[in-house]
């Protein structure tokens, strides 16, 4: 089975530009988080959706933003970029919480 | 708050066991993860533990005592592939926070 799609791989943006990443999750998992890793800060927690609700988010600015459609796909967006916003985008599905995660390649993100 | 600590590398030899422990302070806790996670890679999932115990699987075992904030994980038979980053996660309250990592070195 396919497994969790992410687009774009590579971004290259300017301070100030806004973006918009997508996750395609495995046929099923209605349960979607974005994470943040950068080779300091290690795996930050974004946001995590279950049936187009937002159910938590973790301690990122308002610029940081994100949906989920009814078909389980989902966006998040970030405006206003800041060179501190390179990193790895990782999204992230599950069947239920008690099943692991599956993740995406993931979406570099760079910020000049 | 919310706190996973895990040591930053380990080296171990090939064929050795190795332990990676993890202690955590959370609110809220549901179950504990540990994920692989190889250089240019996205993690993988390994194990889960919900209950107190070891649970075993193939070459890895993974333990949790709940009452102490504990886990480990454990690698038997080390191979050369298994160099990586191991990843310790707890996860309640619908999120999942994650340890920084335990690179481990896997050396002949």
């Amino acid at each position: 089975k396919a497994g969790v799609t992410q687009t774009p791989r590579y971004l290259i943006k300017t301070r100030g530009q806004q973006v918009t990443l997508s996750c395609s999750p495995i046929s099923g998992h209605r349960s979607v988080s974005w994470y943040q890793q950068t080779p300091g800060q290690g795996l930050q927690f974004l946001f995590e959706y279950f049936s187009e609700t937002q159910r938590n988010k973790g301690n990122f600015p308002g610029r940081f933003s994100g949906r989920q459609f009814s078909n389980s796909r989902s966006e998040m967006n970030v405006s206003t970029l800041e060179l501190g916003d390179s990193a790895l985008y990782l999204c992230a599905s599950s069947r239920q919480d008690t099943d692991g995660y599956t993740f995406g390649s993931g979406t570099r993100l760079t910020v000049v | 708050g919310q706190n996973i600590d895990q040591p930053t590398e380990m080296t171990a030899t090939e064929g050795a066991i190795v332990q990676i422990n993890c202690t955590y302070q959370t609110s809220g806790f549901n179950g504990l993860f540990w994920y692989q996670q190889h250089a240019g890679e996205a993690p993988t999932f390994l194990s889960y533990n919900v209950l107190d115990g070891l649970e075993e699987k193939g070459r890895f075992s993974s333990f949790l005592s709940r009452s102490k904030g504990y886990s480990y994980l454990l690698l038997k038979e080390l191979q050369m592939k298994d160099s990586a980053s191991y990843l310790c996660a707890v996860t309640g309250g619908f999120k999942t926070i994650f340890g920084a990592g335990t690179r481990l070195f896997v050396k002949a």
